[in-house]
C-alpha cells in the first residue's frame, strides 16, 4: 500500500510568495525524501531528511520532519516560475530496501 | 555528460508485440531500479538490482524480464504487450541498496500501446 501521501494534490500561488507541500506516512521510516519532477522529466532529489533530524535547509528548501505525526512539510521561499513542477515525498520502512513515492503535489508558479 | 540515460525515449507500440528498454549510468553507482510511473503520477517500483544481483521484484508480471549486464547497466523486457502496460518507466540509481541514498533518475521513456 502507499506509504507516503502529498497534500494538497495542486498548489497554485504567484511569485515571490512561498509554497508549502506537506507528505503524511503510515508506518515508522529511517528517512523521507524529497524530489522534484519537471514536466517530461525524470525525478531530481532535493533533500533527504533522517529519522533523528527535524528540520533541514538548502537553498530556498526547508524540510521539517514529525516523527509523533508522521508527517513532513516542504517550504519553497520566494517561489520562481522555474519552480514549478511536481513535487514527491518518498519513505523507507525500516530496514527496507526501496523508496515508496506519493502521488505528488503539482505545483504552478504564475508570474 | 548524461548521469542515467534511457533509450527509447517514446515508444509506440501495438499490444502482443515485445519490446527492450535500456538503461545505462555513468555515475558509478552500484544499485539500479525500473520505476513505473501511471498516469496519475503514481510512481512505483518494480525492481532493483544491486552489482547485477535481483534484490527486489515487485510482483510484477513475467512478462517483465529485468537483465544486468553489468553494473551500470539495467534493461527491460516486455514480452506480450498489453494495453495497461502503458505508462511512463524510469531508470533510477543510487549507492549502496539502502533507501538512505539519494536515487538519481533517468528522463523516462513513454510507452504507448495500440
Amino acid at each position: 500500500s502507499q506509504q507516503g501521501e502529498e497534500d494538497p494534490q495542486a498548489l497554485s500561488i504567484q511569485e515571490g510568495e512561498n509554497a508549502t507541500m506537506n507528505c503524511s506516512y503510515k508506518t515508522s521510516i529511517n528517512n523521507l525524501q524529497w524530489y522534484r519532477q519537471n514536466s517530461g522529466r525524470g525525478l531530481v532529489h532535493l533533500i533527504l531528511i533522517r529519522s533523528n533530524e527535524r528540520e533541514k535547509h538548502s537553498g530556498r528548501l526547508r524540510v521539517t520532519l514529525d516523527t509523533s505525526k508522521k508527517s513532513s512539510s516542504l517550504l519553497i521561499t520566494a517561489s520562481r516560475a522555474a519552480d514549478t513542477a511536481s513535487y514527491f515525498c518518498a519513505t523507507d520502512a525500516q530496514g527496507a530496501q526501496k523508496l515508496v513515492f506519493g502521488q505528488g503535489t503539482r505545483l504552478t508558479i504564475n508570474p | 555528460d548524461t548521469a542515467v540515460s534511457q533509450t527509447p525515449k517514446y515508444l509506440v507500440t501495438q499490444m502482443g508485440n515485445d519490446k527492450s528498454i535500456k538503461c545505462e549510468q555513468n555515475l558509478g553507482h552500484d544499485t539500479m531500479y525500473w520505476y513505473k510511473q501511471d498516469s496519475k503520477k503514481f510512481l512505483k517500483i518494480m525492481f532493483s538490482y544491486n552489482n547485477k544481483e535481483l534484490i527486489i521484484n515487485e510482483t510484477v508480471p513475467n512478462r517483465f524480464s529485468p537483465k544486468s549486464p553489468d553494473k551500470a547497466h539495467l534493461n527491460l523486457h516486455i514480452n506480450s504487450l498489453e494495453l495497461g502496460d502503458s505508462a511512463v518507466y524510469f531508470c533510477a540509481s543510487s549507492h549502496g541498496q539502502y533507501s538512505n541514498q539519494p536515487q538519481h533518475f533517468g528522463d523516462g521513456t513513454r510507452l504507448s500501446i495500440l
